[in-house]
């Protein structure tokens, strides 16, 4: 167990539709980073807060956005699915911004129908 | 921007044999990471490498960083079945705090 909360473990939704995916990140740790598995793309950085503000962007698309909140949880956004967003959507934790190992969470898995 | 290339994308061997993935950067890296995520697992932190050169040990683990800091290594010696799932190699993305950019893996599968 990393100690990095995420939820839903699963979610199926129709095309079109918009979801939202939560982490609580490991006690202490002040940033949170998003990333999108597939099978083509492996792991794909998509955007990083750190204490509430965000750090870092990745590969994100437009439809998609994030935030992490005062008590340092974070959601990811993902509207107007479409089919090739169905994905692992990891949410992973580091202490700071620089040196940190990072642990990830244990994934939401995203099936767009 | 920033590649980080790993090869082979996937690896069969025998139970026993030894294995060994390799992963490249396009840029030079202050550090690379290496992650092991089991099937149906999620990424997990197996070594950080620093230093120009380093080589470091985890028991039947071999992890080295290259001299220029743009390739390492991660050897594994006599395999276990235990030893199977995807081994990837990181290094921080530029400009970009410390979120990591991930190779794309090699799959490692071992039969006994």
């Amino acid at each position: 167990d990393s100690g990095v909360t995420q939820t839903p473990k699963h979610l199926i939704t129709a095309t079109g539709q918009r979801v939202t995916l939560r982490c609580s990140p490991r006690s202490g740790d002040l940033s949170v980073y998003w990333y999108q598995q597939s099978l083509d793309q492996g792991l794909q950085f998509l955007i990083q807060y750190y204490n509430g503000e965000e750090r870092a962007k990745g590969n994100i698309l437009e439809r998609f956005s994030a935030q992490q909140f005062p008590d340092l949880h974070s959601e990811l956004n993902l509207s107007s699915l479409e089919l090739g967003d169905s994905a692992l959507y990891f949410c992973a934790s580091s202490v700071g911004t620089s040196g940190n190992t990072i642990y990830f969470g244990e994934g939401s898995w995203l099936t767009v129908v | 921007g920033q590649q980080v290339m790993q090869i082979p994308q996937y690896q069969h061997v025998q139970e026993g044999e030894d294995f060994t993935t390799y992963c490249n950067s396009s840029t030079t890296l202050s550090n690379i990471q290496w992650y092991k995520q089991r099937p149906g697992g999620h990424p997990v932190f197996l070594i950080q490498l620093v230093k120009s050169g380093e080589v470091k040990k985890q028991k039947r683990l071999t992890f080295q960083f290259g001299e220029a800091k743009k390739n390492s290594s991660l050897h594994i010696t006599a395999t276990q079945t235990t030893d199977v799932g995807t081994y990837f190699c990181a290094g921080p993305a530029p400009n970009s705090g410390y979120a990591l950019n991930f190779g794309k893996g090699t799959s490692l599968l071992v039969t006994p």
